[in-house]
C-alpha cells in the first residue's frame, strides 16, 4: 500500500460527459501529480501540484483540469469526454526524490 | 529533454534465476533522478528503487538493485532470485532534481517468470 488513495477505481461513462477523480496523498505530502496511461501514448505526466498550487504542467488538454484543496487532496476534472480519453489515470504524491503512485482511476468512455 | 529507452519489449526468465532489465536514459541536466516501478496485470504502480545522479553507491532495496553507470547513461535494474510474483511490466523513469519532478518514462519490459 503506497499510501495515495484514489477513486473511484473503475468507471464508465458515455462522450460528452464530464467526471472527477479524487486523490488523496501521502499523509505529509505536499505534492501531487497526475498521469495518464494508455495504450497509444504510454504514461504521460499531466500536472503536479505543491501545497495548492500549480507547479509543473504536461500534456495536459484543455479539457481537463486539476486542483489542489487545503486539505491537500486532489480532483481532475475531465470534460467533454472523448473515445480517446479511456485510460488509467494515476496520481501520485513524493516524500523527498520518492514518488508513490495510487493504485489509479480506470476510466472507459462509451 | 529527456529521454528513457526501454529496449526489452518482454523477457522471459525461469524461476530463481536473477534477471536484469536494461535502462538507457538521456539528459544533458546534471541532477536527476532514476526510478524504477512494476504494474502488475492489478494496474497498479509500485515503487521499487531510486537512484539519485549525485549517488556514489548502486542503490539495493531488498532483492532489486540497480546498476547505474553514469558515463554509460544507464540503470538497469536487477531482480536476484525471480520469483512468480515478479512477473508483470517494469517501468524505468527519470526526472530531474530541484523542481518540478515530473517522471519521463520509458515504454516498460514486459517479465515473466516461468516455474
Amino acid at each position: 500500500d503506497s499510501g495515495v488513495t484514489q477513486t473511484p477505481k473503475h468507471l464508465i461513462t458515455a462522450t460528452g460527459q464530464r467526471v472527477t477523480l479524487r486523490c488523496s496523498p501521502r499523509s505529509g505530502d505536499l505534492s501531487v501529480y497526475w498521469y495518464q496511461q494508455s495504450l497509444d501514448q504510454g504514461l504521460q505526466f499531466l500536472i503536479q501540484y505543491y501545497n495548492g498550487e500549480e507547479r509543473a504542467k504536461g500534456n495536459i488538454l484543455e479539457r481537463f483540469s486539476a486542483q489542489q484543496f487545503p486539505d491537500l487532496h486532489s480532483e481532475l476534472n475531465l470534460s467533454s469526454l472523448e473515445l480517446g480519453d479511456s485510460a488509467l489515470y494515476f496520481c501520485a504524491s513524493s516524500v523527498g526524490n520518492t514518488i508513490y503512485f495510487g493504485e489509479g482511476s480506470w476510466l472507459t468512455v462509451v | 529533454a529527456q529521454k528513457i529507452t526501454q529496449t526489452q519489449p518482454g523477457m522471459f526468465v525461469q524461476e530463481k534465476e536473477a534477471v536484469t532489465l536494461d535502462c538507457t536514459y538521456d539528459t544533458s541536466d546534471q541532477s536527476y533522478g532514476l526510478f524504477w516501478y512494476k504494474q502488475p496485470s492489478s494496474g497498479e504502480m509500485i515503487f521499487l528503487i531510486y537512484q539519485g545522479s549525485y549517488d556514489e553507491q548502486n542503490a539495493t532495496e531488498g532483492r532489486y538493485s540497480l546498476n547505474f553507470q553514469k558515463a554509460r547513461k544507464s540503470a538497469n535494474l536487477v531482480i536476484s532470485a525471480s520469483q512468480l510474483g515478479d512477473s508483470a511490466m517494469y517501468f524505468c523513469a527519470m526526472s530531474l532534481l530541484g523542481g518540478a519532478q515530473k517522471l519521463v518514462f520509458g515504454q516498460g519490459t514486459r517479465l515473466t517468470i516461468n516455474p
